[in-house]
């Protein structure tokens, strides 16, 4: 089945320490994106890439990393220098062009212990 | 930046009732998009709208594209339990551009 899919879908972070979320698409999307969502709150955007080898910043990145080496896959690295990573983590994908909505994974719910 | 303002933040309602959700914004869209999300999981695409004035359905849902391009609502007609969830309004400004998302609606629906 086509789809984006977004492992583990929970994952606990020691203080200090880097994680990395899994997002992988089989869509053939062109553009990924990654959100966070706070209780109560819409969905911010962390990072974007638009195309392989290429992404930019987006509202919230610092604290964050993230890579597209291929088209299907971006990980994001939830780094120790975010000092609030508690939230719900969904990434996004979509073809690049008009009147082409975002299309989202099921997430990934990081804790701190 | 863009700001989306998303109304009402939550509604409780009987089940049957029909509900009204709207969204408002600071700068021109040029898309809208309606999403619903289930607690722990993504958001799931609801309707699309691309067009000023465009009014287009899916089953009980109805979502419009205001005529000034900074506004759009979305309608659920004969609420049942399984619409309980968070509704989201996004808006882009651009063909290309980033989405701008609304803080969502938290439908709750009594049987």
């Amino acid at each position: 089945d086509g789809g984006i899919t977004q492992s583990p879908k929970y994952l606990f972070r020691k203080e200090g320490q880097n994680v990395t979320l899994s997002c992988e698409q089989n869509l053939n999307h062109d553009a990924m994106y990654w959100y966070r969502q706070d209780p109560g709150q819409g969905l911010r955007l962390i990072y974007y890439s638009q195309i392989v080898n290429d992404f930019q910043k987006g509202d919230i990145a610092e604290g964050y990393s993230v890579s597209r080496e291929k088209k299907e896959s971006f990980p994001l690295t939830v780094t120790s220098a975010q000092k609030n990573p508690t939230a719900f983590y969904l990434c996004a994908s979509r073809v690049w062009g008009e009147r082409q909505p975002q299309h989202f994974g099921d997430g990934t719910r990081l804790s701190i212990l | 930046g863009q700001q989306l303002n998303q109304s009402p933040q939550s509604m409780f309602i009987q089940e049957g009732e029909d509900v009204s959700m709207n969204c408002t914004s600071s700068s021109i869209f040029n898309t809208w998009l309606w999403y619903k999300q289930d607690p722990g999981e993504g958001p799931v695409l609801l309707i699309a709208l691309y067009k000023a004035g465009e009014l287009t359905s899916n089953g009980r849902l109805t979502a419009q594209f205001g005529i000034t391009r900074k506004d759009s609502f979305l309608n659920i007609s004969a609420s049942i339990p399984s619409d309980v969830g968070i509704y989201f309004c996004a808006g882009r400004g651009t063909s290309y551009g980033k989405l701008t998302f609304g803080q969502g609606t938290i439908l709750t629906v009594h049987p």
